[in-house]
């Protein structure tokens, strides 16, 4: 067990560009969750996966956003012509549904500055 | 829909004060509820979970209680340490299917030497 990875850890990147982070989940871990968190702010739920199934988003996941997790292992998440206020911490997390769900593991998290 | 306070936003403490954090939610139709520490710059570490049918929890030197009907929690630190100086952050996750945590703003604490 190593624990959430995301990659990468952080990136700049100017206004317009697209950009994609990764998310690797505790192995064998079925649900896996994206948040984005602002300077100040607890992180704001935006989309989550059970297996490779998207199962709800977020009002917040405009459609320049988009979540993927086409093997139920790693996830994807992409912002299309990224704005200023995209800069944020985009975290990850996974669980393990059996017949309880319990602690949601967290990942170090992607930190974006959009410039 | 559910909203989590945490107040004061900011407290500094000496070293060795014993000391409570609160966090509050509207909702009390909860799942359970998590409180998580967070060092600058740095992912979220689950500190305590209590289940909806628990009053309380305990590791170490934290203590977690749940009051759901009055809707709210508190994180007990004994013998606070300069370690201990970060952001602690409470969150909810409602009854039902869809399993997302509802975060407040957290508290950020300073443990002085």
């Amino acid at each position: 067990d190593t624990g959430v990875s995301q990659d990468p850890r952080h990136k700049i990147t100017k206004r317009g560009q697209n950009v994609t982070f990764r998310c690797d989940p505790i192995s064998e871990h079925n649900r896996l969750y994206w948040y984005r968190q602002t300077l100040g702010q607890g992180p704001e739920f935006l989309t989550y996966f059970q297996n490779e199934a998207q199962l709800e988003k977020s009002r917040l996941l405009s459609d320049r956003f988009s979540a993927e997790r086409p093997k139920g292992s790693f996830s994807t998440l992409e912002i299309q012509r990224t704005e200023q206020g995209d800069s944020a911490m985009y975290l990850c997390a996974s669980s393990l549904i059996e017949k309880d769900e319990k602690t949601q593991y967290f990942g170090p998290g992607t930190r974006l500055l959009v410039l | 829909k559910q909203e989590v306070t945490q107040i004061p936003a900011a407290l500094s403490v000496p070293e060795g004060e014993n000391l409570v954090l609160n966090c509050s939610f509207t909702d009390s139709a909860i799942y359970n509820l998590q409180w998580f520490r967070q060092d600058p710059g740095k992912g979220l570490t689950s500190l305590l979970l209590i289940q909806s049918s628990q009053r309380e929890q305990t590791s170490g030197r934290l203590n977690a209680s749940l009051d759901k009907s009055s809707g709210r929690s508190t994180l007990y630190i004994a013998a606070s340490q300069p370690g201990d100086s970060a952001t602690y952050l409470c969150a909810v996750r409602r009854s039902g299917a869809n399993s997302k945590l509802t975060f407040g703003k957290g508290i950020t604490l300073s443990v002085r030497p």
